[in-house]
């Protein structure tokens, strides 16, 4: 099984700053990667996918990288519907496999 | 527009059996793979199942291998997932995703869930 780890586990950011957050893979998912958006009480939401495709109506705000074992979400100003948890997925192998997440919080 | 609407969870002795469907509409659900992901309390998302379009290719978990079974039923534009031997850490709110394509295990579209409780 593939192990996703996120980091940091929390980040605060202050609104119109740049969030920078990770996600690492215990071997590589190519660029078979995927990240979802998800705020408290409500689904998750696809925002990127191929490591670096923003899904369909996702701002471009938010923007994808990296490949192998090594991943990064940025979000380049923080908005106020932006302070939310954020998960990353690989989908290279069987078992898919989710990472803990990270929440980004307003500082 | 597409909606997937969870239903079926519910309080369950340890042990015991489920049944959790997904009722879907606004595309062609015959033509899209299905997956359910779950969500402990206060935790993180964790894959459970996948099938594919047709419903002859699935894969689970390991945590869940040999006690749920995934399905679908494409006349009635259906998912379901059949939990059997049921242990206190299934307890989750339980989600189907619709991939975005015919097997791309990239999940566009969400349900809003149906809470599974294991207690006794």
């Amino acid at each position: 099984e593939i192990v996703m780890t996120q980091s940091p586990a929390t980040l605060s950011v202050s609104p119109g700053e740049r969030a920078t957050l990770s996600c690492r893979a215990s071997q590589t998912v190519s660029s078979n990667l995927a990240w979802y958006q998800q705020k408290p009480g409500q689904a998750p939401r696809l925002l990127i996918y191929g490591a670096s495709t923003r899904a369909t109506g996702i701002p471009a705000r938010f923007s994808g990288s990296g490949s192998g074992t090594e991943f990064t979400l940025t979000i380049s100003s923080l908005q106020s519907e932006d302070f939310a948890f954020y998960y990353c997925q690989q989908y290279n192998n069987w078992p898919l496999t989710f990472g803990g997440g990270t929440k980004v919080e307003i500082k | 527009e597409v909606q997937l609407l969870e239903s079926g969870g519910g309080l369950v002795q340890p042990g015991g059996s489920l049944r959790v469907s997904c009722a879907a509409s606004g595309f062609t659900f015959s033509s899209y793979a299905m997956t359910w992901v779950r969500q402990a309390p206060g935790k993180g998302l964790e894959w459970v199942s996948f099938i594919s379009t047709s419903g002859d290719g699935t894969y689970y978990a390991d945590s869940v291998k040999g006690r749920f079974t995934i399905s679908r039923d494409n006349s009635k534009n259906t998912l379901y997932l059949q939990m059997d031997s049921l242990r206190a850490e299934d307890t989750a709110l339980y989600y189907c995703a619709k991939d975005a394509g015919s097997s791309f295990c990239i999940f566009d579209y969400w349900g809003q869930g149906t809470l599974v409780t294991v207690s006794s």
